[in-house]
Parts: structure tokens; sequence; C-alpha cells
């Protein structure tokens, strides 16, 4: 199993570029989840899935858009890059909580990404 | 709102030293409390976890974390470190509203001298 794989893991963008990330799962995890990881204020949650067509937002879902077109696929995308979107971004995924609670999330390698 | 204090953002040790790293939640119902690493270069993995029972639990690599639940606390210790222990520590939690959402801390830094 390869787990949580992030594609790319450096990309360097100029403002109001826009790029996908794509995060891929082959653990046939119902949850899928986007994060920022930015200095001394731990890890964000951006969106995230609790299945294949439905995403939802999190804490920080400003100017990113997601989309979970196949269940072990979820995508994060930048319409129009700024500055304060330099961060790295981290992919996760876990078991639906329905008849289980207890699980824990399983973490993509993540992207480092520069808005200059 | 639902939060994570990690109240040490850099801690340096010595190898032998003996480590605790404190975790305060701030969430009224019942949470599910979770303590990951981040080795330099490398993703998030999970050292340890409480669901419920005993409040000590223990994780991977020696470490332990104990859920005060009258103090809202999950602080993590281990006896001796080691060089290899160098990362950082992100502690967080699920509360029963959450569904499957973890709210993180802001990590602390743990440089171990050899």
């Amino acid at each position: 199993n390869a787990g949580v794989t992030q594609t790319p893991k450096f990309r360097v963008l100029k403002t109001g570029q826009s790029m996908t990330l794509l995060c891929a799962q082959d653990m046939n995890h119902e949850y899928m989840y986007w994060y920022r990881q930015d200095p001394g204020m731990g890890l964000r949650l951006i969106h995230y899935s609790v299945g294949e067509g439905t995403t939802a937002k999190g804490e920080v879902p400003d100017g990113y858009n997601v989309s979970r077109l196949k269940k072990q696929n979820f995508l994060l995308g930048l319409e129009s890059a700024a500055p304060s979107q330099t961060s790295v971004y981290f992919c996760a995924s876990s078991y639906s909580t329905s008849g289980s609670p207890h699980y824990e999330q399983y973490f993509g390698p993540g992207t480092r990404l520069t808005v200059t | 709102a639902q939060s994570v204090s990690q109240h040490n953002h850099h801690v340096i040790l010595s190898e032998a030293a003996s480590l605790e790293l404190g975790c305060n939640y701030s969430y009224g119902g019942t949470v599910n409390l979770f303590w990951y690493v981040q080795y330099p270069g490398q993703h998030l993995q999970l050292l340890l976890k409480y669901f419920s029972g005993d409040p000590l639990v223990k994780g991977i690599k020696g470490f332990e974390a104990e859920f005060i639940k009258s103090k809202f606390s999950f602080n993590l210790r281990k006896p001796s470190v080691q060089w290899s222990d160098t990362a950082e520590y992100f502690c967080a939690f699920e509360g029963d509203n959450a569904g499957n959402m973890l709210t993180f801390g802001g990590g602390t830094r743990l440089m171990v001298k050899p």
C-alpha cells in the first residue's frame, strides 16, 4: 500500500495563477481532508469530504475549492493564488466513523507551495 | 470555539533528559485525543491516541500521554529522550460533535542535543 500520496511535492506560483493539488489514497477510506500548515499555527482544515461526490468547508476554506469525483482522489484547487496561500499543504484520509469509532487520520507527505 | 493550546513552542533537551509537552483543549463534551509527530522532512505520523478507558495511554517509541479530564489536558511524556526524537509534536482532538474533524494545536518543536 502506498497510503496517502500527494502531487506535486513542490510548486512555485505567481500571484493570480491557478493550480490543482492531487491527493490519492489506496486504503479505501471514506473521509479525506485538506489541511494547511503554517509556522506556529499547527494544521488548519481547509475542506474535507465524507464520501465520493461530497465536500464541506473546514476552518479556512476561502480561496480554495475541492472536488471528490472518485473515492480515492481528493483535489484541492487554487483559482487565483495569493501570497497568503504560501504554505505546506497536507492531505489526510480516515475511515468513516459509522459503526467504527476508533480511527486515525493518515497523512500524505505534503506539498510545499510558494506564491510570489 | 474549539481550540488546542500547546504551551511550549520550542523545547531543547539533552539526550536522556525527561520530556513533558503540555496540551490543553477547549471543549465541553466527549473528546478523542491524539498526538502526532512530524520528523524533519517527513509527514505527520500518529504517536498515540485516546478514545476511552485507561487515561494513561502508551504509544510508539516509548511515548505516553495522560488524559486528565478535570484539567482538559493530554500531556505527552517520555522518560528519556533520544536524539532521534527531534521533531515537531502536535496535539489534536476531535469533539463528539465534530464528525471526524480534528482541531490541532500549534505544535511544539523539540530539539534533542546529542
